[in-house]
């Protein structure tokens, strides 16, 4: 069946433009998680959505960030006054059931944006 | 954001040997752990994952060690092959899903 989809795939910008991401996630998982990968180095947590319950959004690095996940699917990374830091490949995942343990989270193939 | 940001650690097999990837994970609450493959342009594959009352857990040609008396993950991969390159992550759940990942490790298989 379909997996994760992300898009665009690639997104250059200039500094100070704002952005969306959007995110797909395996219809019928309830989890969605946003993540975000610098060049050559591990994943960093940003943000996630677990059915109609607050997102936890402890992972946003500034209020610049924000996310939303609309009728329990898709979700749109926002990030307002891009910066160059924000260069990165921004990850999603979803997940069946509870987000928490021994759920195993499926990853797209991330949006690979580029800030100028 | 939590994340280890490091310079990834390499290691390079020739084909046919075992593989062992190390990663020391943070919290010693964590009951979840998952070891991920990213190849490049890709995004985390899961690979094989271990909950915290267990010390071994085995798959196809993988096995993961959990020592939580040093905090230490292990993947094992046996005869390693070519497509076996790429990036290894690991990863502990925190809670409520937020996983936590290592730096990685970029494993390069010779032929």
């Amino acid at each position: 069946g379909a997996g994760v989809s992300q898009s665009p795939s690639n997104k250059v910008t200039e500094k100070g433009k704002d952005v969306e991401l959007r995110c797909d996630p395996i219809s019928g998982h309830t989890a969605l998680y946003w993540y975000r990968q610098s060049l050559g180095q591990g994943l960093e947590f940003l943000i996630y959505f677990q059915g109609n319950s607050a997102p936890d959004k402890s992972g946003l690095p500034s209020d610049r960030f924000s996310a939303e996940r609309t009728g329990g699917s898709v979700s749109t990374l926002t990030i307002q006054r891009t910066q160059q830091e924000d260069s990165a490949v921004y990850l999603c995942a979803s997940s069946v059931g509870l987000a928490g343990r021994y759920n195993e989270q499926f990853f797209g193939p991330g949006t690979r944006l580029t800030v100028l | 954001g939590e994340s280890v940001g490091l310079h990834l650690p390499t290691l390079s097999v020739q084909e046919g040997d075992n593989s062992i990837i190390n990663c020391a994970y943070s919290n010693s609450a964590s009951d979840y752990f998952i070891w991920y493959k990213q190849e490049s342009g890709k995004g985390p594959q899961f690979i094989i994952d271990i909950r915290s009352n267990m010390d071994k857990r085995q798959g196809q040609r993988v096995t993961v060690l959990l020592n939580k008396t040093v905090k230490h993950l292990s993947l094992q991969i046996a005869a390693t092959q070519p497509g076996d390159s790429a990036v290894y992550f690991c990863a502990e759940n925190i809670r409520g899903g937020k996983l936590i990942f290592g730096q990685g490790t970029e494993l390069s298989v010779k032929p």
